[in-house]
């Protein structure tokens, strides 16, 4: 079992959509949660951090943790086609010393 | 301007001939890593450091060795290439020492070894 999952996608979306990315992860320890966007041929770019339960929003972006039932999930609102890209979800576990990433699911933003 | 630096960007190489990758940053951070990145797998930990002279193996370590001699470079070695290294890999820090606080990644150098 991977420690951390997504769904490949691509998830497909019409600009000015909510897109909702998943991810889920098996360690009940971890303690610090990141989307990530990387676009292709790019180097993966932070989008969001979250540490505790519950919802953070930093403009368009809306994180989500769930640690009860071991899910991350990020919203986008008002999807533009510039969100076109793969967004990668990362835990690090209890002792914080690594990072798992999941394999990424990549996102379309339909003009 | 605060950056993670890899160098070089692209390298085509033998099976067998020693190669270095270099990782400089400038953010006096202390935590230091490296990933590589295949199709479907994802990015994983390959090595990485808390701090000066302390290392550890992540995921992938087979292959790979490192050094942190000075704070704010982490070379990555493969002493032994196999064509199986094939990949994108990226350096990445974060400060604090602690790989709680998120990472900045460096513009990847595109690996390949026949």
């Amino acid at each position: 079992q991977k420690e951390v999952e997504q769904n490949s996608g691509p998830l497909s979306v019409p600009e000015g959509a909510i897109a909702s990315l998943n991810c889920t992860y098996s360690d009940r320890g971890s303690q610090s949660f990141f989307w990530y966007r990387q676009y292709s041929g790019k180097s993966p770019e932070l989008i969001m951090s979250i540490y505790s339960n519950g919802d953070k929003e930093d403009g368009r972006f809306t994180a989500q943790l769930n640690k009860a039932s071991q899910y991350v999930s990020l919203l986008i609102r008002d999807s533009q086609p510039s969100d076109s890209a793969t967004y990668l979800c990362a835990v690090t576990q209890y002792n914080f010393n690594k990072f798992y990433f999941g394999s990424g699911t990549k996102l379309n933003v339909k003009p | 301007e605060a950056q993670v630096t890899q160098n070089p960007r692209y390298l085509i190489t033998v099976t067998g001939k020693k190669l270095t990758v270099t990782c400089s940053q400038n953010m006096n951070h202390e935590y230091m890593s490296w990933y590589r990145q295949d199709p479907g797998l994802g990015l994983r930990q390959i090595y990485y450091s808390m701090n000066v002279e302390v290392t550890d193996k992540g995921d992938v370590p087979e292959g790979y060795k490192v050094s942190r001699k000075e704070k704010r470079n982490f070379p990555l070695i493969l002493e032994s290439p196999s064509p199986n290294q094939t990949s994108l890999y990226f350096c990445a820090s974060s400060p604090q020492g602690q790989a709680g606080q998120p990472q900045h990644f460096g513009d990847g150098t595109r690996l390949s070894i026949l």
